[in-house]
């Protein structure tokens, strides 16, 4: 069966304080795996979408990588805007429009 | 490009009643996903259309159903509304059944 897992539930970090989240998934046939971010009562904001494992993405203070069971989101020095619940969702070869999501790293930074 | 728009934004219903949820996809986007998400269960894919064909379908009773019209606007109709329905019901669009978009959600509340 096809699942993602996310670690970890929730992270508090220090403005400033660099760390990582995780994404473990178990997919027959990789398509494609995303990172999103959502804030609270809102929807989900699209970050990246990684292809093939060694594949990597950048966006200011985030960095997505790839390998072939898991991905990760590496925070560089984060900022309180940077507080949000983070959710990691993979793809299925010949799955049209599902989108098999995890439970998602609730992160707070603290000035 | 305007964003994914659903409305309405909240809805109370009490149980046994039916709802009818809109989405507007970004323009040009054929492709509309829809999900529910719970706090116990996160995001669960219910189904998703393409040119106003099914195409794909999640684990979800006959009460939840959907359609799709020939401007690619959807909508999905929840028929004898349960307490456990109580959901922020999420659209997504896709140009190319890739990196899917998702508009604000629109927030059920059954009692």
């Amino acid at each position: 069966e096809d699942q993602v897992t996310q670690s970890p539930e929730a992270l508090r970090l220090q403005e400033g304080e660099s760390s990582s989240l995780n994404c473990s998934y178990t997919v027959s046939g990789l398509r494609g795996l995303f990172w999103y971010r959502q804030d609270p009562g809102k929807g989900p904001e699209f970050l990246f979408t990684l292809y093939s494992a060694g594949e990597e993405k950048e966006k200011e203070r985030l960095k997505a990588t790839l390998t072939k069971k898991e991905s990760f989101l590496h925070i560089t020095a984060p900022k309180p805007e940077d507080s949000a619940t983070y959710l990691c969702a993979v793809q299925a070869v010949g799955s049209q429009g599902n989108l098999i999501f995890g439970k998602g790293t609730k992160l707070s930074v603290k000035p | 490009k305007a964003g994914v728009t659903q409305t309405p934004r909240y809805l109370i219903k009490t149980r046994g009643q039916q709802v009818t949820l809109s989405c507007s996809p970004i323009s040009g986007h054929r492709s509309v996903s829809w999900y529910q998400q719970t706090p116990g269960q996160g995001l669960q894919f219910l189904f998703e259309y393409f040119s106003e064909t099914q195409r794909n379908k999640g684990n979800f009773p006959g009460r939840f159903s959907g359609r799709q019209f020939s401007n690619s606007r959807s909508e999905m109709n929840v028929s004898t509304l349960e307490l456990g329905d109580s959901a922020l019901y999420l659209c997504a669009s896709s140009p190319e059944d890739r990196i899917q978009f998702f508009g604000p959600g629109t927030r059920l509340t059954v009692l």
